[in-house]
């Protein structure tokens, strides 16, 4: 078990609109910054959002973050069929000597 | 541009030792923190842990102190060690620089642990 949950799969159609959720506790995002990754079939993991909310350059508009309490949001709108891949919220964990991940988010489009 | 690239062995016995390095380009290796992450079966991403020039490495507790990290800052690179393997460290072991989270990433190499 993941110490940050997400839903194991979501899905959407081409132009649409998904969320996908991460969940913690107080040791981890209701104390530190949350960041999200993309990892697409094929190629490196990728970092999408930093810090809550903000974008590395490159990174589409259509990407945003958001944390509130314990929880921590990734929407993706617009969606595309490059999309398509795993994605992944971290964040420090007790301290900031230690990571940890959620158990990834399968996106279909 | 920042560029990781991991090498090492693909297949690893049980019981013996893991060992990979990560060439880094691009930056100097004493400037940033660098980490190690693996990605195994059922997709779960896992934090290794992480090493900077000074102080010590942090690792994670997980591994059960089997993980050891050190720089080699003449050849700007970083490696990983992970003793007593079994088939639960077969993953894609990735590279990346990062304190807090994971700003550039290796493309990964396969370790396969068996016999």
């Amino acid at each position: 078990q993941s110490v940050l949950t997400q839903p194991p799969s979501v899905s959407g159609a081409p132009g649409q609109r998904v969320t996908i959720s991460c969940t913690g506790s107080s040791l981890n995002i209701g104390s530190y910054d949350v960041h999200w990754y993309q990892h697409l079939p094929g190629a490196a993991p990728r970092l999408l959002i930093h810090d809550n909310i903000n974008r590395p350059s490159g990174v589409p508009d259509r990407f945003s973050g958001s944390k509130s309490g314990t929880s921590a949001s990734l929407v993706i709108t617009g969606l595309q069929a490059e999309d398509e891949g795993d994605y992944y919220c971290q964040s420090p964990d007790g301290s900031l000597s230690l990571w940890v991940f959620g158990g990834g988010t399968k996106l279909t489009v | 541009q920042v560029q990781l690239q991991e090498s090492g062995p693909g297949l690893v016995k049980p019981s013996e030792t893991l060992s990979l390095i990560c060439n880094v380009s691009g930056a100097s290796i004493s400037r940033y923190y660098w980490n190690w992450i693996r990605k195994s079966a059922g997709d779960r991403l896992e934090w290794l842990g992480r090493i900077y020039t000074t102080g010590g490495p942090n690792y994670n507790p997980s591994l059960g102190g089997r993980v050891t990290m050190s720089i080699d800052t003449s050849k700007n690179q970083f490696s990983l060690k992970l003793t007593s393997v079994t088939a639960a460290d077969t993953a894609v072991y990735y590279c990346a620089r990062g304190y807090t989270f994971a700003l550039n990433w290796g493309q990964g190499t396969l370790v396969t642990v068996s016999s």
